[in-house]
């Protein structure tokens, strides 16, 4: 079964430091989506990317954060000059967005600490 | 924007007794609705999902309800076993599907 992969599992990363968060979608599928989930917290929207351009993004979602997609397979999160309350799991999706085929798939999350 | 409410935080249950997690939503345009069991450490998966246009669906121990009125859905998981426990998040989603809006998470306890 295809599945979205997220690489790395795990980042630490000192206050201040840009972080790259990729992500690779299932191959067919039209929206790719970033989430993020605080330590024992709902998920929470961050962005979701349709046709190469942002689609919707969330509050959340300040000048900090920006989303690419460098080439046809991946889809990055980039978070400029963390801070430590970006601490959380962050999960990557991508739906097909058929009018039968609406899940979202989710990635197995980058966990990443700021320190 | 659509804000989704889901309760009860916590559930705990014995062994082949049934289970509900009961969803709310605010905005009258959403119309998909899924459901995603967590397991600890690991990503939400989808369990089961229902549209606006179906009032129940089911799929063996697991069935959903919809009532658009009132704007509420609704988990039902009958004969729980200890592997049903996980946290159970509900979802809300509009007609373009650019972004779902979670519920803040049921963790679900059988106990054997």
């Amino acid at each position: 079964e295809p599945e979205v992969t997220q690489t790395p599992s795990h980042q630490v990363t000192q206050m201040g430091q840009e972080v790259i968060l990729r992500c690779v979608p299932i191959s067919n599928h039209l929206y790719f989506y970033w989430y993020r989930q605080i330590l024992g917290q709902k998920v929470e929207f961050l962005v979701s990317f349709y046709n190469n351009e942002i689609s919707e993004k969330s509050e959340i979602f300040d000048d900090q954060f920006s989303v690419e997609r460098p080439d046809g397979s991946n889809f990055t999160l980039k978070i400029r000059s963390t801070k430590l309350e970006d601490s959380a799991m962050y999960f990557c999706a991508s739906s097909e967005m058929g009018e039968s085929n609406t899940e979202a798939f989710f990635g197995q999350g980058t966990r990443l600490t700021v320190v | 924007g659509e804000n989704v409410e889901q309760h009860p935080s916590t559930l705990s249950v014995q062994e082949g007794d049934s289970a509900v997690i009961k969803c709310t939503y605010s905005d009258s345009a959403s119309n998909y609705f899924p459901w995603y069991k967590q397991e600890l450490g690991k990503r939400p998966q989808l369990i089961i999902d229902i549209r606006s246009n179906v009032g129940e669906k089911k799929d063996q121990r697991i069935a959903v309800t919809l009532n658009k009125t009132a704007k509420h859905f609704s988990l039902h998981i009958t004969e729980t076993q200890p592997e049903d426990s996980a946290v159970y998040f509900c979802a809300a989603s509009g007609y373009n599907f650019n972004k779902f809006y979670f519920g803040s998470g049921t963790k679900l306890n059988v106990k054997p």
